[in-house]
């Protein structure tokens, strides 16, 4: 298994603003995520971490709005520009491990509340 | 592609019954599957994991099957308490990352 942290755990932003999550890892790891829960909603996957590289996003996700950071194999930030309302939900960071990676845990997430 | 499909919420259910929450899945490949649980006001935690047909996995009483026949993974339980009260997330990963379900609430009553 892998322990990761995240801070902040959560915080209130004013609209405009640009908010930086920051993912810890216990030990390296090849693979880190991002991924956004909407309030009573699923997972959706933002993008990959990549080590030494930029990030591959999903559809619908963007470098200017969710521009990643991965400067060593045990930590990534997320950040989220230019914030509205429609950005408030929870961010989680995830790993995989595994000798094929199957198996994903996640942080404890960051709550963010958008005004 | 792959995708999860999972039972509607809510399911509200007395302490000491039964439970199932039926997940089916669609997938290219052969993918792992999971049960991941998110307690009120906290992140994802792994609850069980099946790698291969016919695996079940099972942790805290809880258990699923791998049933390739079926492509179905349902989440099982044969006495809830009330804190198993949370939002239950079936997920898929073909060589990462993880594809999820929309997630079923259970909210159990003493």
């Amino acid at each position: 298994s892998a322990v990761i942290s995240q801070k902040p755990s959560r915080d209130i932003c004013q609209r405009g603003t640009s908010l930086t999550i920051q993912c810890q890892v216990d030990s390296q790891v090849t693979m880190m995520f991002w991924y956004r829960q909407q309030p009573g909603q699923s997972l959706t996957l933002i993008a990959t971490a990549n080590q030494g590289s930029e990030a591959t996003y999903e559809s619908g996700f963007v470098i200017d709005k969710f521009p990643i950071s991965r400067p060593n194999l045990t930590f990534s930030t997320l950040t989220v520009s230019n914030m509205s309302p429609e950005d408030s939900s929870i961010y989680l960071c995830s790993v995989a491990v595994g000798l094929e990676g199957e198996t994903q845990y996640f942080g404890p997430g960051t709550r963010l509340l958008v005004l | 592609g792959n995708s999860v499909t999972q039972m509607e919420g809510p399911v509200t259910l007395s302490e000491e019954a039964f439970l199932t929450i039926n997940c089916t899945y669609t997938a290219t490949g052969y993918p792992s599957l999971f049960w991941y649980v998110q307690y009120p006001g906290e992140g994802l935690q792994l609850l069980l994991k099946a790698t291969k047909a016919d695996d079940k996995g099972s942790n805290k009483g809880f258990e699923a099957t791998y049933r390739k026949e079926t492509t179905s993974f349902h989440l099982e339980k044969g006495s809830v308490q009330v804190s198993d009260s949370a939002v239950y997330f079936c997920a898929l990963s073909v060589n990462t990352p993880l594809v999820f379900g929309k997630g079923t609430r259970l909210s159990v009553i003493a």
